[in-house]
């Protein structure tokens, strides 16, 4: 079983829609949670980071159900510019483990 | 701040070729992860370096790839001989505090290596 598991999508939404995703992680003793997004041919960039209370940067919400071992990512109100390729990352000790990645494509 | 540098920024190479890739990681930060990312298995760690010393490097696939980071400005990962199921993109990332793992990671624009 993988570490950090996603659906990979694609998710095709139009602008101004709520396009909401999980992400599985296999290891209950992990530590910490994060949202990466990374555009095509470029390099991942932190979104946010996950806390267990859920938190909030804007139009993104990110939650972490422990019990459950997900997390999820809910972005609303949609732009073009939202549209990318969201790799969800766990920590076990130093080593960071990243989800295969989410696309979503939002379209005019 | 210049931010994490790997070179080259592309590299095409025949099959059975050495290949070399390069990291500067950001400066004060001490340490140093190497990942491969393909279509099919997504972002791979295969080496993780603390204080310039090779921590894990369990997700080396094989024998034919060697990693070394002499000291705290430079890192290299090596492929020898090369073979086509080699080609990737290989992403150098650095983090500023051991042991902080909330600290983010911050990478390099990777290098996309294609073996003939």
């Amino acid at each position: 079983r993988k570490e950090v598991e996603q659906d990979p999508g694609p998710f095709n939404v139009p602008e101004g829609a709520t396009v909401a995703f999980n992400c599985t992680y296999s290891n209950s003793a992990s530590q910490s949670f994060f949202w990466y997004r990374q555009d095509c041919r470029k390099e991942p960039k932190l979104l946010m980071s996950v806390y267990s209370s859920g938190n909030e940067d804007g139009r993104f919400t990110a939650q972490l159900n422990r019990a459950s071992q997900y997390i999820s990512l809910l972005i609303r109100d949609s732009k073009l510019s939202d549209s990318a390729t969201y790799l969800c990352a766990v920590t076990n000790d130093y080593k960071l483990s990243f989800g295969a990645g989410t696309t979503v494509t939002v379209r005019a | 701040d210049a931010g994490v540098i790997q070179s080259p920024r592309h590299e095409v190479t025949e099959m059975g070729q050495e290949v070399t890739l390069r990291c500067k990681p950001i400066s004060g930060h001490n340490s140093l992860f190497w990942y491969r990312q393909t279509m099919m298995r997504g972002l791979e760690l295969l080496i993780y370096f603390n204080n310039n010393v090779p921590i894990d490097d369990s997700g080396m696939p094989e024998d034919r790839f060697s990693a070394k980071m002499p000291n705290a400005s430079f890192s290299t990962l090596k492929i020898q001989p090369s073979e086509p199921r080699d080609s990737a993109v290989y992403f150098c990332a650095s983090r500023p505090k051991t042991g902080w793992v909330n600290e983010k990671l911050f990478f390099g624009s990777g290098t996309q290596l294609s073996v003939l």
